[in-house]
C-alpha cells in the first residue's frame, strides 16, 4: 500500500514532443505528490508538486495531471528540449516525514 | 548557503571494510534522510532522523547504522561492507513543516 508505481522505465522523444510519465498509488492517505528531476551525477531536485484537491497544475512547460478517483497522476513536458533529458521520479507523501518514491523514468530528448 | 553536502563523493571498499559517509546541511532543517539509489529501484530510504539525537529505520536499514549528534550532521555507517551495498547514496533534508526535500550530490560507493 505504500508503493508508488511509475512507468515507463525509459522514454525517448524528439525535440518538441510531449513525453508523459505516469504514476499510480494505493494509499489514500497520501496528500502531496511531488515530481523530482535528476540530472546525471547530481541529486534529485523538486520540479513541481500537486495536492489531491486540484486536477492539474502547470509550471512553465511542466504539467501535472491528477486523477484522485483513479489514484493516478502524470507529468507532461510540453515542447520538450534536449536539456530536459534527465531521470524523473514521482513521489507521494502523507504530510509527515516520509516520502515514497517511484522507480524513476529516464527521459532522453533527441535534438 | 552550501545546502546539503556529502563526503566523500566516491569510495571503493573491499568486502568487510567499514566506512562512514558524512552529510551536512546549513539550512537548519529538522529532518534528515539517507537513501540509496539503484537502477530500476528508485530511491529507497535507509534511515532517517526527525531531530538531533533521534534516528529511525527506513525501508532498507540492514547493514547500516546512523547517528545524528548535531542538528546539521547526519552520519551513515557501514560496519562490514558487502558487494550488495554497492550503490549511490543520497542524503536529504527538509524543514518539519514543509514537504520539499533537498538532496545532496550523492556518494558513489563500490564494494569489491
Amino acid at each position: 500500500q505504500q508503493q508508488v508505481k511509475q512507468s515507463p522505465q525509459s522514454l525517448i522523444v524528439q525535440k518538441g514532443g510531449i513525453p508523459i510519465i505516469n504514476c499510480a498509488y494505493e494509499n489514500t492517505a497520501f496528500d502531496y505528490f511531488p515530481w523530482y528531476q535528476q540530472f546525471p551525477g547530481k541529486g534529485p531536485a523538486l520540479l513541481i508538486a500537486i495536492r489531491p484537491d486540484v486536477s492539474e497544475k502547470k509550471e512553465g512547460r511542466f504539467t501535472i495531471s491528477f486523477n484522485k478517483s483513479a489514484k493516478q497522476f502524470s507529468l507532461h513536458i510540453m515542447d520538450s528540449q534536449p536539456g530536459d533529458s534527465a531521470t524523473y521520479f514521482c513521489a507521494a507523501n502523507t504530510g509527515g516525514f516520509k516520502t515514497i518514491f517511484g522507480a524513476g523514468t529516464r527521459l532522453f530528448v533527441k535534438a | 548557503n552550501a545546502g546539503v553536502t556529502q563526503t566523500p563523493k566516491f569510495r571503493v571498499l573491499k568486502t568487510g571494510q567499514s566506512m562512514t559517509l558524512l552529510c551536512a546541511q546549513d539550512m537548519n532543517h529538522e529532518y534528515m534522510y539517507w537513501y540509496r539509489q539503484d537502477p530500476g529501484m528508485g530511491l529507497r530510504l535507509i534511515h532517517y532522523s526527525v531531530g538531533e539525537g533521534t534516528t529511525a529505520k527506513g525501508e532498507v536499514p540492514d547493514g547500516y547504522n546512523v547517528s545524528r549528534l548535531k542538528k546539521q550532521n547526519f552520519l551513515l555507517g557501514l560496519e562490514s561492507a558487502a558487494p550488495s551495498q554497492t550503490s549511490v547514496y543520497f542524503c536529504a533534508s527538509k524543514m518539519r513543516r514543509d514537504n520539499e526535500q533537498f538532496f545532496g550530490p550523492g556518494t558513489r560507493l563500490t564494494v569489491l
